[in-house]
């Protein structure tokens, strides 16, 4: 099935930097929501995006919705160890359905 | 406030078997999802319901897989003579309407042997 572009798939940060995660579609979405999931958990939802060129913020996480509605990307700034783990973007289409990217697996060194 | 949950946890069932799985999506939610997500992929859609109808089915892989939602609060996806192919972390959602926001439950880790 179809889904959105997120790369790189692993990402090596050291503890208190800053991190950016980008992700593209070729298919315009109306949300844009950012996900994190831990080993054997399910996805927890981050930030939501409702409007093209919104900028959100949620403590030190910020996210921004293209100005296209083909891309978003997250913010992770001054990182802690508690920040490893899978993050995932996904696409609020009209019909309901989420459609996710593959995540990117984050870890921070400390 | 309770999240949603899902039951087993953890299921491992030979091939050929029929195996049941049941999400309590969060009190109040009038939609809820079924994901099946695969090793190093993310989360793919499966059926959708509003209320206690699917509205949507389309993700579906074949007639092997269906799901109830009965009375429009806990649902229950059904494999019938289960393949090695469907091992999969099945994970439930639920939403307060449809469009909105979706609220993942910790899944259920299915392994076919």
């Amino acid at each position: 099935g179809q889904q959105l572009n997120q790369s790189p798939q692993s990402m090596f940060i050291q503890e208190g930097e800053d991190v950016s995660m980008n992700c593209t579609s070729s298919s315009i979405f109306n949300t844009w929501l950012w996900y994190k999931q831990d080993p054997g958990e399910g996805p927890v939802l981050l930030i939501a995006l409702y409007k093209a060129g919104e900028l959100t913020s949620n403590g030190r996480l910020t996210a921004q919705f293209g100005i296209t509605r083909k891309d978003s990307f997250l913010n992770i700034s001054a990182s802690i160890p508690s920040d490893v783990g899978i993050y995932f973007c996904a696409g609020l289409g009209a019909n309901s359905k989420l459609t996710f990217g593959k995540g990117i697996t984050l870890s921070v060194r400390p | 406030g309770a999240g949603v949950s899902q039951t087993p946890s953890n299921k491992v069932t030979e091939k050929g078997k029929y195996v049941e799985l049941r999400c309590d999506p969060i009190s109040g939610h009038t939609a809820l999802y079924w994901y099946r997500q695969s090793l190093g992929q993310g989360p793919e859609f499966l059926i959708y319901f509003q209320g206690t109808g699917a509205a949507d089915d389309s993700g579906l892989p074949n007639d092997r897989f269906f799901a109830v939602r009965p009375e429009g609060s806990v649902s229950t996806l059904k494999i019938q003579r289960t393949e090695r192919g469907d091992s999969a972390v099945y994970l439930c959602a639920s939403s307060l309407i449809s469009n909105d926001e979706q609220f993942f439950g910790p899944g259920t880790r299915l392994t076919v042997l």
